[in-house]
């Protein structure tokens, strides 16, 4: 387990649907990424926030909008879904802003687009 | 920006036997090489990385070396067994920069 929760693990939705994906990273690290791997595919990196803030932006699309809360959870908004959104979704937590920490991650959301 | 190589992109040994898996990075300010593993369905877990202050390290059956003139890093596995096939994704960033993955390789121990 690596203190990383994501919530829900399973989502089945419909085309056009507006879903939200959530994650806890693990205590004491201020930085969450979000990467999206569709089938037999690798880690698309989306979006990173540290401490509330957007650090770095990746393949995200304009469908597809995130945030951080004071408590430090966050938040993956996937909107007009589309057929080819279908993939695992993970989130991973580090200590610091910067990419040469160890990164953690969550034991990912499946969505499934119908 | 970044770019990460992984080869081969598949790998089949004979359980008991070594395997070694090769990443090329294009950024020569890279300073920091995480390796991942990744079993079908699950989460990719950090299994050792190295920051380009050193060359070589090992944990146990597991090692990754470091050769920072050519750019590239390999993880090389002792003793593998059935339990060790997996996808593996090596990733590399630098300071204040996100991680960068390859594409992963998949590995496949024979029993």
């Amino acid at each position: 387990d690596s203190g990383v929760t994501q919530t829900p693990k399973h989502l089945i939705t419909a085309t056009g649907q507006r879903v939200t994906l959530r994650c806890s990273p693990r205590s004491g690290d201020l930085s969450v990424y979000w990467y999206q791997q569709s089938l037999d595919q690798g880690l698309q990196f989306l979006i990173q926030y540290y401490n509330g803030e957007e650090r770095a932006k990746g393949n995200i699309l304009e469908r597809f909008s995130a945030q951080q809360f004071p408590d430090l959870h966050s938040e993956l908004n996937l909107s007009s879904l589309e057929l080819g959104d279908s993939a695992l979704y993970f989130c991973a937590s580090s200590v610091e802003g910067s990419g040469g920490r160890e990164q953690y991650f969550g034991p990912g959301t499946r969505l499934t687009v119908t | 920006g970044e770019n990460v190589e992984q080869h081969p992109s598949t790998l089949s040994v004979q359980e008991g036997d070594s395997a070694v898996i090769k990443c090329t990075y294009s950024d020569s300010a890279s300073n920091y090489f995480p390796w991942y593993k990744q079993e079908l369905g699950k989460r990719p877990q950090l299994i050792i990385d190295i920051r380009s202050n050193v060359g070589e390290k090992k944990d146990q059956r597991i090692a990754v070396t470091l050769n920072k003139t050519a750019k590239h890093f390999s993880l090389h596995i002792t003793e593998t067994q059935p339990e060790d096939s997996a996808v593996y994704f090596c990733a590399a960033s630098k300071a204040n920069s996100k991680l960068t993955f390859g594409k992963g390789i998949t590995l496949s121990v024979r029993p």
